[in-house]
Protein backbone atom coordinates (compact mmCIF):
# COMPACT_ATOMS: atom_id res chain seq x y z
CA UNK A 1 0.00 0.00 0.00
CA UNK A 2 0.81 3.80 -0.30
CA UNK A 3 3.12 4.92 2.09
CA UNK A 4 3.67 8.22 3.95
CA UNK A 5 4.23 10.82 0.86
CA UNK A 6 5.51 14.80 1.49
CA UNK A 7 6.07 17.29 -0.95
CA UNK A 8 7.52 18.97 -1.97
CA UNK A 9 10.99 16.47 -2.33
CA UNK A 10 13.66 19.47 -2.35
CA UNK A 11 12.67 23.58 -1.47
CA UNK A 12 15.34 26.31 -2.07
CA UNK A 13 13.97 29.73 -0.96
CA UNK A 14 15.35 33.24 -0.13
CA UNK A 15 15.41 34.10 3.73
CA UNK A 16 12.76 35.67 4.70
CA UNK A 17 10.31 33.95 2.09
CA UNK A 18 7.38 31.71 3.29
CA UNK A 19 7.25 28.15 2.76
CA UNK A 20 4.68 25.40 3.00
CA UNK A 21 5.45 21.18 3.30
CA UNK A 22 3.20 19.01 2.67
CA UNK A 23 2.09 15.67 4.16
CA UNK A 24 -0.01 12.83 2.98
CA UNK A 25 -0.58 10.06 5.79
CA UNK A 26 -1.11 6.60 5.34
CA UNK A 27 -4.78 6.31 4.97
CA UNK A 28 -6.38 5.70 7.69
CA UNK A 29 -3.37 6.79 10.24
CA UNK A 30 -4.82 9.13 12.99
CA UNK A 31 -1.62 10.25 14.22
CA UNK A 32 0.51 12.44 12.20
CA UNK A 33 4.04 14.02 13.43
CA UNK A 34 6.45 16.53 12.13
CA UNK A 35 10.05 16.04 12.62
CA UNK A 36 13.37 17.95 11.71
CA UNK A 37 16.57 16.52 10.97
CA UNK A 38 19.46 18.98 10.70
CA UNK A 39 22.26 18.07 8.79
CA UNK A 40 24.27 15.50 11.09
CA UNK A 41 21.89 15.56 13.98
CA UNK A 42 18.63 13.52 15.15
CA UNK A 43 15.75 13.89 14.58
CA UNK A 44 13.86 16.79 16.99
CA UNK A 45 9.93 16.34 17.25
CA UNK A 46 7.81 19.95 16.20
CA UNK A 47 4.05 18.58 16.69
CA UNK A 48 2.05 16.08 17.00
CA UNK A 49 -1.55 15.88 15.50
CA UNK A 50 -4.29 13.13 16.85
CA UNK A 51 -7.58 12.55 15.60
CA UNK A 52 -9.71 15.66 16.19
CA UNK A 53 -7.42 16.34 19.88
CA UNK A 54 -5.60 19.59 20.04
CA UNK A 55 -2.41 19.40 18.46
CA UNK A 56 0.99 19.00 20.58
CA UNK A 57 2.78 22.07 19.67
CA UNK A 58 5.61 21.76 22.24
CA UNK A 59 8.31 21.25 19.44
CA UNK A 60 7.68 24.02 17.23
CA UNK A 61 10.92 26.32 17.59
CA UNK A 62 9.44 29.75 17.02
CA UNK A 63 5.96 31.39 16.24
CA UNK A 64 7.18 31.50 12.58
CA UNK A 65 6.54 27.49 12.52
CA UNK A 66 2.91 26.58 11.98
CA UNK A 67 1.05 23.53 11.30
CA UNK A 68 -2.64 22.32 10.60
CA UNK A 69 -4.01 19.31 9.80
CA UNK A 70 -7.59 19.51 7.73
CA UNK A 71 -9.98 16.90 7.48
CA UNK A 72 -7.57 14.71 9.74
CA UNK A 73 -5.72 13.58 6.52
CA UNK A 74 -3.58 16.07 4.84
CA UNK A 75 -1.30 17.98 6.90
CA UNK A 76 0.86 21.60 6.00
CA UNK A 77 3.69 22.78 8.17
CA UNK A 78 4.29 26.41 7.44
CA UNK A 79 7.33 28.34 7.90
CA UNK A 80 7.06 32.22 7.71
CA UNK A 81 9.67 34.76 7.29
CA UNK A 82 12.42 31.44 6.29
CA UNK A 83 16.01 31.52 8.87
CA UNK A 84 19.11 30.43 7.17
CA UNK A 85 18.97 28.03 10.49
CA UNK A 86 15.73 26.19 8.94
CA UNK A 87 17.41 24.43 6.21
CA UNK A 88 17.13 21.28 7.21
CA UNK A 89 15.21 18.05 6.20
CA UNK A 90 11.52 17.90 7.19
CA UNK A 91 10.32 14.62 8.17
CA UNK A 92 6.31 13.40 8.31
CA UNK A 93 5.43 10.24 9.95
CA UNK A 94 2.26 8.90 10.81
CA UNK A 95 0.74 6.05 12.85
CA UNK A 96 -2.18 4.56 14.09
CA UNK A 97 -3.04 4.36 17.93
CA UNK A 98 -4.74 1.07 18.08
CA UNK A 99 -4.26 -1.74 19.99
CA UNK A 100 -1.61 -3.87 18.30
CA UNK A 101 1.63 -1.65 17.52
CA UNK A 102 0.59 1.55 18.77
CA UNK A 103 4.02 2.79 18.92
CA UNK A 104 5.06 2.30 15.26
CA UNK A 105 5.60 5.91 13.18
CA UNK A 106 5.88 5.35 9.51
CA UNK A 107 8.33 7.86 7.61
CA UNK A 108 7.68 10.01 4.49
CA UNK A 109 11.48 10.69 2.28
CA UNK A 110 11.08 13.88 3.81
CA UNK A 111 11.16 17.36 2.52
CA UNK A 112 14.65 19.15 1.87
CA UNK A 113 14.32 22.68 2.54
CA UNK A 114 17.50 24.79 2.08
CA UNK A 115 17.73 28.68 3.15
CA UNK A 116 19.92 30.97 0.88
CA UNK B 1 18.37 19.09 26.34
CA UNK B 2 20.23 15.44 24.77
CA UNK B 3 17.36 13.33 26.74
CA UNK B 4 19.32 10.47 24.54
CA UNK B 5 22.79 9.83 24.45
CA UNK B 6 24.14 7.81 20.91
CA UNK B 7 27.47 6.81 20.15
CA UNK B 8 29.86 5.98 17.90
CA UNK B 9 29.07 8.99 15.46
CA UNK B 10 30.46 6.44 13.09
CA UNK B 11 31.42 2.99 12.62
CA UNK B 12 33.41 1.24 10.21
CA UNK B 13 32.88 -2.78 10.18
CA UNK B 14 34.10 -6.01 7.88
CA UNK B 15 31.56 -7.82 6.16
CA UNK B 16 30.46 -10.76 8.99
CA UNK B 17 31.03 -8.68 11.64
CA UNK B 18 29.12 -7.25 14.55
CA UNK B 19 28.09 -3.68 14.26
CA UNK B 20 27.57 -2.73 18.00
CA UNK B 21 26.01 1.13 18.74
CA UNK B 22 24.87 2.32 21.64
CA UNK B 23 22.76 4.63 23.67
CA UNK B 24 21.96 6.11 27.14
CA UNK B 25 18.56 8.13 28.17
CA UNK B 26 18.09 10.42 31.48
CA UNK B 27 14.57 9.96 31.39
CA UNK B 28 13.57 7.05 33.62
CA UNK B 29 9.55 7.39 32.29
CA UNK B 30 10.62 6.46 29.23
CA UNK B 31 8.95 3.16 28.06
CA UNK B 32 9.55 2.66 24.63
CA UNK B 33 12.89 2.27 22.69
CA UNK B 34 12.80 1.99 19.03
CA UNK B 35 15.38 1.87 16.84
CA UNK B 36 15.43 3.06 13.27
CA UNK B 37 17.56 2.58 10.28
CA UNK B 38 17.81 4.98 7.65
CA UNK B 39 19.14 4.99 3.74
CA UNK B 40 20.47 8.34 1.75
CA UNK B 41 17.20 10.16 0.64
CA UNK B 42 14.71 7.95 2.38
CA UNK B 43 12.82 8.53 5.69
CA UNK B 44 13.82 6.37 9.09
CA UNK B 45 12.16 3.14 8.86
CA UNK B 46 11.45 0.93 12.00
CA UNK B 47 13.94 -1.52 12.88
CA UNK B 48 13.07 -3.45 16.00
CA UNK B 49 12.16 -2.02 19.09
CA UNK B 50 11.84 -3.24 23.33
CA UNK B 51 10.11 -2.28 25.87
CA UNK B 52 11.73 -2.24 29.78
CA UNK B 53 10.20 -5.39 30.55
CA UNK B 54 12.61 -7.25 29.23
CA UNK B 55 16.62 -7.73 28.52
CA UNK B 56 16.89 -8.66 25.11
CA UNK B 57 15.05 -8.88 22.13
CA UNK B 58 16.16 -10.46 19.07
CA UNK B 59 14.76 -10.34 15.04
CA UNK B 60 16.98 -11.91 12.00
CA UNK B 61 20.65 -10.33 12.60
CA UNK B 62 19.43 -7.75 14.75
CA UNK B 63 19.17 -7.66 18.73
CA UNK B 64 18.22 -4.99 21.45
CA UNK B 65 19.95 -5.53 24.61
CA UNK B 66 18.51 -3.06 27.35
CA UNK B 67 19.78 -2.34 30.89
CA UNK B 68 17.42 -0.83 32.56
CA UNK B 69 19.53 0.00 35.81
CA UNK B 70 21.97 1.74 33.95
CA UNK B 71 19.80 3.53 31.79
CA UNK B 72 21.29 2.16 28.71
CA UNK B 73 20.22 -0.12 25.21
CA UNK B 74 22.40 -1.25 22.29
CA UNK B 75 21.73 -2.81 19.50
CA UNK B 76 23.65 -5.63 18.05
CA UNK B 77 24.02 -6.77 14.21
CA UNK B 78 25.31 -9.97 13.62
CA UNK B 79 26.63 -11.36 10.82
CA UNK B 80 26.89 -7.42 9.32
CA UNK B 81 26.38 -7.13 5.36
CA UNK B 82 27.68 -4.18 3.01
CA UNK B 83 23.62 -3.69 3.08
CA UNK B 84 23.42 -2.64 6.78
CA UNK B 85 25.12 0.22 5.48
CA UNK B 86 23.15 3.07 6.88
CA UNK B 87 22.22 5.41 9.69
CA UNK B 88 21.11 4.30 12.65
CA UNK B 89 18.61 5.83 15.10
CA UNK B 90 17.91 4.90 18.68
CA UNK B 91 15.02 6.62 19.89
CA UNK B 92 12.96 6.86 23.47
CA UNK B 93 9.33 7.87 23.96
CA UNK B 94 6.25 7.61 27.11
CA UNK B 95 3.79 5.50 25.59
CA UNK B 96 1.14 6.77 28.17
CA UNK B 97 2.06 10.53 27.26
CA UNK B 98 -0.58 12.03 24.86
CA UNK B 99 1.48 11.72 21.10
CA UNK B 100 3.92 9.31 21.72
CA UNK B 101 6.62 11.35 20.60
CA UNK B 102 9.81 9.52 19.76
CA UNK B 103 13.34 11.26 21.53
CA UNK B 104 15.89 10.60 18.97
CA UNK B 105 19.91 10.22 19.13
CA UNK B 106 22.36 11.73 16.72
CA UNK B 107 22.52 8.75 14.96
CA UNK B 108 25.37 6.41 13.97
CA UNK B 109 26.56 6.39 10.37
CA UNK B 110 27.39 2.61 9.85
CA UNK B 111 29.76 1.20 7.50
CA UNK B 112 30.26 -2.48 6.05
CA UNK B 113 33.33 -3.10 4.12
CA UNK B 114 32.87 -6.54 1.57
Amino acid sequence: GAGVSQSPSNKVTEKGKDVELRCDPISGHTALYWYRQSLGQGLEFLIYFQGNSAPDKSGLPSDRFSAERTGGSVSTLTIQRTQQEDSAVYLCASSFPGLASPETQYFGPGTRLLVL
Amino acid sequence: QQQVKQSPQSLIVQKGGISIINCAYENTAFDYFPWYQQFPGKGPALLIAIRPDVSEKKEGRFTISFNKSAKQFSLHIMDSQPGDSATYFCAASKRREYGNKLVFGAGTILRVKS
